[in-house]
């Protein structure tokens, strides 16, 4: 049982958007940055969000992030079959002294 | 390009110690502002956050495995390691490596490495 909690899966239809949510509590999400990673399947994740809403070099800006209060939500725009993976929020758990991750948002993309 | 590879026994026994190294190539491992890290995934499930070493030295482990962790780092051979003892059915999971800016952003990745725990 995660301290973070995401949605167990999303979907949508290709072109469409879709919004994971992610939310946490005042040790973590509210006063510490979050990540997103994307986990294709059988392969490593990767980092697509940083700092609530930064995007790394390569990552494009379909992939959208935000923070209010305790919660942070990925967005992803132009949905394509390749978006098909988990998606996993992190952060820092003040509480824990722990980085801890959400349990995972499985998208389809019908 | 900054590369992470994940090295170690594909298969350990109940009760022994479970050890990786991760060896880094394409950037050094003694300089920069890097968080070292650990991070596994059990059979079709989310990940956990396992630990870091920080560039300096200074260690963080998740509070479930303190007892039992260790990480270290080699700056002469480029690796860092993790070490846990006492491992149980419930360690069996894919071990990735990863260097981090914070412990939880997580820049580059190991492609990862299968562990089980068995007789």
């Amino acid at each position: 049982q995660s301290v973070l909690t995401q949605p167990p899966s999303v979907s949508a239809a290709p072109g469409q958007k879709v919004t994971i949510s992610c939310s946490g509590s005042s040790s973590n999400i509210e006063y510490n940055y979050v990540s997103w990673y994307q986990q294709l399947p059988g392969t490593a994740p990767k980092l697509l969000i940083y700092e609530n809403n930064e995007r790394p070099s390569g990552i494009p800006d379909r992939f959208s992030g935000s923070k209010s209060g305790t919660s942070a939500t990925l967005g992803i725009t132009g949905l394509q079959t390749g978006d098909e993976a988990d998606y996993y929020c992190a952060t820092w758990d003040s509480s824990l002294s722990a980085g801890v991750f959400g349990g995972g948002t499985k998208l389809t993309v019908l | 390009q900054v590369q992470l590879q994940e090295s170690g026994p594909g298969l350990v026994k109940p009760s022994q110690t479970l050890s990786l190294t991760c060896t880094v190539s394409g950037g050094s491992i003694s300089s920069g502002n890097y968080y070292w890290s650990w991070i596994r995934q059990h059979p079709g499930k989310g990940l956990e956050w396992i630990g870091y070493i920080f560039y300096s030295g200074s260690t963080y482990y998740n509070p479930t495995l303190k007892s039992r962790l260790t990480i270290s780092v080699d700056t002469s051979k480029r690796q860092f390691s993790l070490k846990l003892r006492s491992v149980t059915a419930a360690d069996t999971a894919v071990y990735y490596c990863a260097r981090g800016l914070a412990a939880t952003l997580l820049v580059y990745w190991g492609q990862g490495t299968l562990v089980t725990v068995s007789p």
